[in-house]
Protein backbone atom coordinates (compact mmCIF):
# COMPACT_ATOMS: atom_id res chain seq x y z
CA UNK A 1 0.00 0.00 0.00
CA UNK A 2 1.23 3.53 -0.49
CA UNK A 3 1.52 5.28 2.59
CA UNK A 4 3.32 8.45 4.11
CA UNK A 5 4.33 8.30 7.74
CA UNK A 6 5.47 11.19 9.90
CA UNK A 7 6.33 9.19 13.40
CA UNK A 8 5.87 12.87 15.47
CA UNK A 9 2.51 15.00 16.06
CA UNK A 10 4.75 17.75 17.60
CA UNK A 11 8.67 18.50 17.52
CA UNK A 12 9.38 21.14 20.03
CA UNK A 13 13.17 22.83 19.92
CA UNK A 14 14.74 26.21 21.02
CA UNK A 15 15.79 28.82 18.49
CA UNK A 16 19.23 27.68 17.12
CA UNK A 17 18.91 24.08 17.63
CA UNK A 18 19.00 21.50 14.76
CA UNK A 19 15.55 20.40 13.50
CA UNK A 20 14.77 16.79 11.72
CA UNK A 21 11.43 16.11 10.46
CA UNK A 22 11.18 12.69 9.60
CA UNK A 23 8.75 11.07 6.67
CA UNK A 24 9.30 7.92 5.78
CA UNK A 25 6.96 6.23 3.01
CA UNK A 26 5.75 3.03 1.57
CA UNK A 27 5.56 2.91 -2.89
CA UNK A 28 6.35 0.81 -5.18
CA UNK A 29 7.81 2.46 -8.30
CA UNK A 30 9.70 5.79 -8.33
CA UNK A 31 7.97 8.52 -6.36
CA UNK A 32 8.28 12.08 -5.89
CA UNK A 33 8.80 13.53 -2.33
CA UNK A 34 7.62 16.86 -1.50
CA UNK A 35 7.33 18.74 1.77
CA UNK A 36 4.57 21.41 2.33
CA UNK A 37 4.33 23.88 5.03
CA UNK A 38 1.12 25.41 6.45
CA UNK A 39 2.16 28.42 8.33
CA UNK A 40 -0.83 29.75 10.58
CA UNK A 41 -3.56 31.51 9.18
CA UNK A 42 -1.65 30.60 5.35
CA UNK A 43 -2.49 28.20 3.36
CA UNK A 44 -0.39 25.27 2.21
CA UNK A 45 2.46 25.86 0.31
CA UNK A 46 5.29 23.80 -1.38
CA UNK A 47 8.47 23.62 0.33
CA UNK A 48 10.35 21.55 -1.88
CA UNK A 49 10.50 19.01 -3.69
CA UNK A 50 13.27 16.09 -3.74
CA UNK A 51 13.95 16.27 -7.81
CA UNK A 52 15.43 20.08 -7.52
CA UNK A 53 17.56 19.13 -4.53
CA UNK A 54 17.15 22.78 -3.48
CA UNK A 55 17.29 24.18 -0.51
CA UNK A 56 14.51 26.36 0.54
CA UNK A 57 14.74 28.79 3.81
CA UNK A 58 17.61 26.80 4.92
CA UNK A 59 15.78 23.48 4.84
CA UNK A 60 16.90 20.44 2.79
CA UNK A 61 15.70 17.16 2.51
CA UNK A 62 17.42 14.42 1.03
CA UNK A 63 15.60 11.31 -0.44
CA UNK A 64 17.08 7.60 0.80
CA UNK A 65 15.55 5.36 -1.38
CA UNK A 66 17.20 2.18 0.83
CA UNK A 67 15.78 3.38 3.76
CA UNK A 68 12.38 4.81 2.09
CA UNK A 69 13.07 8.85 3.66
CA UNK A 70 12.77 11.81 3.28
CA UNK A 71 13.31 13.56 6.24
CA UNK A 72 13.57 17.41 6.57
CA UNK A 73 16.18 18.72 7.83
CA UNK A 74 17.94 22.31 9.17
CA UNK A 75 21.23 22.91 10.88
CA UNK A 76 19.24 26.29 13.04
CA UNK A 77 15.79 26.68 13.80
CA UNK A 78 14.40 29.96 13.79
CA UNK A 79 11.04 31.00 15.64
CA UNK A 80 9.27 31.92 12.34
CA UNK A 81 9.89 27.99 11.15
CA UNK A 82 6.43 27.24 13.81
CA UNK A 83 4.51 25.81 11.20
CA UNK A 84 2.73 22.60 10.25
CA UNK A 85 4.90 20.31 8.17
CA UNK A 86 3.07 17.54 4.99
CA UNK A 87 5.83 14.81 3.88
CA UNK A 88 3.91 14.01 0.65
CA UNK A 89 4.16 11.35 -2.20
CA UNK A 90 2.87 11.96 -6.19
CA UNK A 91 3.11 9.27 -8.34
CA UNK A 92 6.26 9.88 -10.24
CA UNK A 93 5.91 9.40 -14.04
CA UNK A 94 2.10 9.08 -13.88
CA UNK A 95 1.45 12.70 -12.62
CA UNK A 96 -2.23 13.17 -11.83
CA UNK A 97 -1.97 15.68 -9.34
CA UNK A 98 -2.99 13.12 -6.44
CA UNK A 99 -0.38 13.46 -3.34
CA UNK A 100 -1.15 11.42 -0.04
CA UNK A 101 0.41 12.96 2.45
CA UNK A 102 1.69 12.43 5.86
CA UNK A 103 -0.35 12.91 9.13
CA UNK A 104 1.40 15.90 9.72
CA UNK A 105 4.43 17.38 12.63
CA UNK A 106 3.82 20.43 14.20
CA UNK A 107 7.19 22.32 14.45
CA UNK A 108 6.95 24.47 17.37
CA UNK A 109 9.97 26.30 17.60
CA UNK A 110 10.47 28.70 21.22
CA UNK A 111 12.91 31.55 22.28
CA UNK B 1 -4.07 36.19 -10.45
CA UNK B 2 -5.93 35.28 -7.61
CA UNK B 3 -4.89 31.64 -7.75
CA UNK B 4 -6.67 29.27 -5.88
CA UNK B 5 -10.14 30.42 -4.24
CA UNK B 6 -12.57 29.18 -2.44
CA UNK B 7 -16.01 29.79 -0.63
CA UNK B 8 -17.47 29.56 2.14
CA UNK B 9 -14.54 30.10 4.20
CA UNK B 10 -16.82 28.69 7.31
CA UNK B 11 -20.11 26.79 7.01
CA UNK B 12 -22.55 24.90 9.82
CA UNK B 13 -24.84 22.70 8.51
CA UNK B 14 -27.37 20.45 10.00
CA UNK B 15 -26.82 16.88 9.67
CA UNK B 16 -28.87 15.87 6.24
CA UNK B 17 -28.58 19.34 4.76
CA UNK B 18 -26.40 19.81 1.50
CA UNK B 19 -24.54 21.88 0.04
CA UNK B 20 -21.56 22.81 -2.44
CA UNK B 21 -18.31 23.65 -1.47
CA UNK B 22 -17.16 26.35 -4.22
CA UNK B 23 -13.66 25.95 -5.85
CA UNK B 24 -12.08 28.31 -8.64
CA UNK B 25 -8.54 28.66 -10.36
CA UNK B 26 -7.23 30.95 -12.71
CA UNK B 27 -4.13 29.43 -13.49
CA UNK B 28 -5.38 27.62 -16.32
CA UNK B 29 -4.23 24.07 -14.35
CA UNK B 30 -5.36 20.88 -16.17
CA UNK B 31 -5.28 19.29 -12.36
CA UNK B 32 -7.53 19.82 -9.42
CA UNK B 33 -8.56 18.34 -6.34
CA UNK B 34 -10.49 18.56 -3.22
CA UNK B 35 -8.67 16.88 0.19
CA UNK B 36 -9.76 17.14 3.60
CA UNK B 37 -7.30 17.73 6.78
CA UNK B 38 -8.26 16.51 10.00
CA UNK B 39 -6.36 16.27 13.43
CA UNK B 40 -3.66 13.57 12.80
CA UNK B 41 -4.60 12.26 9.44
CA UNK B 42 -2.97 14.79 7.41
CA UNK B 43 -4.81 15.90 4.22
CA UNK B 44 -6.84 12.93 3.02
CA UNK B 45 -8.27 13.05 -1.26
CA UNK B 46 -11.37 12.84 -1.71
CA UNK B 47 -11.87 13.52 -5.47
CA UNK B 48 -9.97 15.00 -8.62
CA UNK B 49 -10.21 15.95 -11.96
CA UNK B 50 -7.24 16.00 -14.72
CA UNK B 51 -9.44 17.61 -16.85
CA UNK B 52 -12.46 19.22 -18.12
CA UNK B 53 -15.02 16.40 -18.37
CA UNK B 54 -12.99 14.10 -16.09
CA UNK B 55 -13.28 12.89 -12.68
CA UNK B 56 -12.34 10.07 -10.52
CA UNK B 57 -12.47 9.18 -6.67
CA UNK B 58 -10.09 9.49 -4.13
CA UNK B 59 -9.05 7.79 -0.50
CA UNK B 60 -12.22 9.23 0.83
CA UNK B 61 -15.22 9.82 -1.93
CA UNK B 62 -18.29 8.13 0.10
CA UNK B 63 -21.01 11.05 0.80
CA UNK B 64 -19.45 14.15 -2.02
CA UNK B 65 -19.84 14.57 -5.49
CA UNK B 66 -18.31 16.64 -8.12
CA UNK B 67 -18.27 17.46 -11.64
CA UNK B 68 -16.08 19.80 -13.82
CA UNK B 69 -17.76 21.29 -16.37
CA UNK B 70 -14.71 24.17 -16.85
CA UNK B 71 -11.08 23.89 -16.60
CA UNK B 72 -11.38 26.73 -14.06
CA UNK B 73 -14.20 25.51 -11.67
CA UNK B 74 -14.27 22.30 -9.32
CA UNK B 75 -17.49 21.90 -7.15
CA UNK B 76 -17.72 19.45 -4.22
CA UNK B 77 -21.31 18.67 -3.30
CA UNK B 78 -22.07 16.99 -0.31
CA UNK B 79 -25.07 15.22 -0.74
CA UNK B 80 -26.64 14.24 3.27
CA UNK B 81 -24.31 15.89 5.91
CA UNK B 82 -23.36 13.79 8.43
CA UNK B 83 -20.90 15.18 11.65
CA UNK B 84 -18.13 12.75 9.96
CA UNK B 85 -18.00 15.19 7.74
CA UNK B 86 -16.53 18.34 9.96
CA UNK B 87 -13.63 18.88 8.83
CA UNK B 88 -11.65 21.53 6.89
CA UNK B 89 -11.25 21.25 2.98
CA UNK B 90 -9.07 22.82 0.95
CA UNK B 91 -8.69 22.60 -3.23
CA UNK B 92 -6.22 22.38 -4.91
CA UNK B 93 -4.96 22.32 -8.45
CA UNK B 94 -1.43 22.33 -10.65
CA UNK B 95 -0.59 22.15 -13.74
CA UNK B 96 0.46 19.06 -16.10
CA UNK B 97 3.44 20.22 -17.74
CA UNK B 98 6.98 19.62 -16.87
CA UNK B 99 7.24 22.64 -14.67
CA UNK B 100 6.18 19.91 -12.25
CA UNK B 101 3.78 18.10 -9.86
CA UNK B 102 3.59 21.63 -7.06
CA UNK B 103 0.15 22.22 -6.27
CA UNK B 104 -1.48 25.51 -5.49
CA UNK B 105 -3.62 25.64 -2.42
CA UNK B 106 -6.90 27.51 -1.70
CA UNK B 107 -7.09 28.82 1.72
CA UNK B 108 -9.62 25.99 2.97
CA UNK B 109 -13.57 25.94 4.06
CA UNK B 110 -14.19 25.22 7.46
CA UNK B 111 -17.22 23.46 7.74
CA UNK B 112 -19.23 22.17 11.12
CA UNK B 113 -21.97 19.08 11.18
CA UNK B 114 -24.19 19.55 13.70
Amino acid sequence: AQRVTQPEKLLSVFKGAPVELKCNYSYSGSPELFWYVQYSRQRLQLLLRHISRESIKGFTADLNKGETSFHLKKPFAQEEDSAMYYCALSHGSSNTGKLIFGQGTTLQVKP
Amino acid sequence: NAGVTQTPKFQVLKTGQSMTLQCAQDMNHEYMSWYRQDPGMGLRLIHYSVGAGITDQGEVPNGYNVSRSTTEDFPLRLLSAAPSQTSVYFCASSSAGTSGYEQYFGPGTRLTVT
